[in-house]
């Protein structure tokens, strides 16, 4: 058990549909990561955000979008569902110690789009 | 363009035999980091590599890294069903705290 939460685990929606999915970071982590894996595909970096502020952004939709809120929990939103967006969705975290920026993976979120 | 390859993508091998998964990057990290996925699971940490000439191993695997060829192995030794999974390699972005990741190297161990 990494320490990082993702809820839901499963979820399915209908194209067009917009859906929130919710991630904690280990308890002191600061660093929120958001990545998308199709099936049999290698991990999209999306978004970070650290202490509450977006730092990094990668191939991430306009239709998608994230926040970290005070408690350091994060939201990424997806809106106007595709079929094409049905993937595993993970967030990870990471802390500050030392230069060391290992990420802790949550357990993801399955998202289907019919 | 920062890049992280890994190679082979795909092995398939008997077990008992070795084999070695190759990683080489285009960053300047002294950082690189090897991670396990099993099928629909999530990414888990095997080995933090942190500077030229670290070695670190954890049961049959072994990790290595040459900061000066840009390059990691990951060493399988006498190799095990269990060990079937995916690895990827990662390295620091450019920017703090992004990881590049590798495509991965999806691995089959045959008994």
């Amino acid at each position: 058990d990494s320490g990082v939460t993702q809820t839901p685990k499963h979820l399915i929606t209908a194209t067009g549909q917009r859906v929130t999915l919710r991630c904690s970071p280990r308890s002191g982590d600061l660093s929120v990561y958001w990545y998308q894996q199709s099936l049999d595909q290698g991990l999209q970096f999306l978004i970070q955000y650290y202490n509450g502020e977006e730092r990094a952004k990668g191939n991430i939709l306009e239709r998608f979008s994230a926040q970290q809120f005070p408690d350091l929990h994060s939201e990424l939103n997806l809106s106007s569902l595709e079929l094409g967006d049905s993937a595993l969705y993970f967030c990870a975290s990471s802390g500050d110690g030392g230069g060391v920026y290992e990420q802790y993976f949550g357990p993801g979120t399955r998202l289907t789009v019919t | 363009e920062l890049k992280v390859e890994q190679n082979p993508l795909f092995l398939s091998m008997q077990e008992g035999k070795n084999y070695t998964i190759y990683c080489n990057y285009s960053t300047t990290s002294d950082r690189l980091y090897w991670y396990r996925q099993d099928p629909g699971k999530s990414l888990e940490s095997l080995f933090v590599l942190l500077s030229n000439g670290a070695v670190k191993q954890e049961g049959r695997l072994m990790a290595s890294l040459d900061t000066k060829a840009r390059l990691s192995t990951l060493h399988i030794t006498a190799a095990v069903h269990d060990l079937s999974a995916t690895y990827f390699c990662a390295v620091d972005g450019d920017s703090n705290y992004q990881l590049i990741w590798g495509a991965g190297t999806k691995l089959i161990i045959k008994p």
